[in-house]
């Protein structure tokens, strides 16, 4: 089946610095990917929508600076947290949409987690 | 204002026992509802969905019960097994025209199987 796949999983960086995480479609095309976000004990709540070929769309609240995404493929899209502080210590996620889907179904990357020291 | 309410953040059930895990919501637009399962440190995998149109849905041990009236949905397990200690995420989907969709989720409910 379909599967997402991210990378790094686990990342710690000093504060300041800029941490790039990738999201892989591995066996289809995704035009959309999304990027989220979990703080412990919360929801899973949505950051951007990453578009192939397009500016990603960000949620309310979400520093479009602050969180870089790049689309430049079918299959991949990426997340860099730039100059990174300790707030920013969270687990992200990607997913993409099961292609043909009619209910909305997400595939969802392992996550990767960042500890920003 | 939180779409999607997931109001038990954990659940302690003895394994081979009926869990039941309860999901409410306020949009009467929401089209479709879906249940993801989620271990520590890695991403959540889909586990069952179910139509707007449907009151229920099975899929071997899992089955999801929608009340549209009462705008409430939940998923039960039974037998419950240790291997399904974990997070459950309820999501609902809106379709939001073009192939759009927007999925909304609840904080979770942790499970936990007791042997």
């Amino acid at each position: 089946g379909a599967v997402v796949s991210q990378h790094p999983s686990w990342v710690i960086c000093k504060s300041g610095t800029s941490v790039k995480i990738e999201c892989r479609s591995l066996d289809f095309q995704a035009t959309t990917m999304f990027w989220y976000r979990q703080f412990p004990k919360q929801s899973l709540m949505l950051m951007a929508t990453s578009n192939e070929g397009s500016k990603a769309t960000y949620e309310q609240g979400v520093e479009k600076d602050k969180f870089l995404i790049n689309h430049a493929s079918l299959t991949l899209s990426t997340l860099t947290v730039t100059s990174a502080h300790p707030e920013d210590s969270s687990f992200y996620i990607c997913s993409a949409r099961v292609p043909h889907s009619n209910t909305g179904e997400l595939f969802f990357g392992e996550g990767s987690r960042l500890t920003v020291l | 204002d939180q779409q999607v309410k997931q109001n038990s953040p954990s659940l302690s059930v003895q394994e081979g026992r009926i869990s039941i895990l309860n999901c409410d919501y306020t949009n009467s637009m929401f089209d479709y509802f879906l249940w993801y399962k989620k271990y520590p440190a890695e991403g959540p995998t889909f586990l069952i969905s179910i139509s707007s149109i449907k009151d229920k849905n099975e899929d071997g041990r899992f089955t999801v019960f929608l009340n549209k009236s009462a705008k409430h949905l939940s998923l039960h397990i039974v037998p419950s097994q240790p291997g399904d200690s974990a997070v459950y995420f309820c999501a609902a989907s809106l379709h939001s025209g073009a192939g759009s969709y927007q999925l909304t989720f609840g904080k979770g409910t942790k499970l936990s199987v007791i042997p």
